[in-house]
């Protein structure tokens, strides 16, 4: 069965930085492209970054380029998300998500994980 | 970046009636929509993908259809586990993006 994991989560002073994780087993990770996905209390999915099986291509939404960076060990199964300059907007539930399919990019996502609060306040 | 368009916002239902709910690209996308459903408090599921495509494991009572701009997720008899909050995703190009969600509530 597949899983995903993500850790990392917490409360931090805007401008601060966090390092989320992701922790998957039950498929061979890579060959698959990871995603992160974000939902803010309430709301609806934000699409925030992907990253190709082999780390080859790399995409970001607008809103956080330039301040997060997304990244993977395909040895330790494992999909990173490292964020400096928080702002109060970047409060969210982060979503560690697999491609629904092998190789390329870009595909429906599935599964999720169950998400790592994401708190920036003073 | 291409906006997705959900419609109705919230719907409200009863066990057993057949619903629509649908969603609209800005710009074509051909057939790279997807539909998933979330809960309160959980992760979102896949339903649908390449718009019509069922998901393995989901009923059947779910179906999707439309390709270019338009697109719906139909319930053909809607069941106590359904109401929940549905997203229509496309993934043509990146950015990917998510409709604004619509919630799904008992009649």
């Amino acid at each position: 069965e597949v899983h995903l994991v993500e850790s990392g989560g917490g409360l931090v002073k805007p401008g601060g930085s966090l390092r989320l994780s992701c922790a998957a087993s039950g498929f061979t990770f890579s060959s698959y492209s990871m995603n992160w996905v974000r939902q803010a209390p309430g709301k609806g999915l934000e699409w925030v970054s992907s990253i190709s099986a082999s780390s080859s291509y790399i995409y970001y939404a607008d809103s956080v380029k330039g301040r997060f960076t997304i990244s993977r060990d395909n040895a330790k199964n494992s999909l990173f998300l490292q964020m400096n300059s928080l702002r109060a907007e970047d409060t969210a539930v982060y979503y560690c998500a697999r491609d629904s399919r092998e190789g390329g990019t870009g595909w429906s996502i599935d599964p999720w994980g169950q998400g790592t609060l994401v708190t920036v306040s003073s | 970046d291409i906006q997705m368009t959900q419609s109705p916002s919230t719907l409200s239902a009863s066990v057993g009636d057949r619903v629509t709910i649908t969603c609209r690209a800005s710009q074509s996308i051909s057939s790279w929509l997807a539909w998933y459903q979330q809960k309160p408090g959980k992760a979102p599921k896949l339903l649908i993908f390449e718009a019509s495509s069922l998901q393995s494991g989901v009923p059947s009572r779910f179906s999707g259809s439309g390709s270019g701009t338009e697109f719906t997720l139909t319930i053909s008899s809607l069941q106590p586990d359904d109401f929940a909050t549905y997203y229509c995703h496309q993934y043509n190009s990146y950015p990917g993006t998510f409709g604004q969600g619509t919630k799904l509530e008992i009649k």
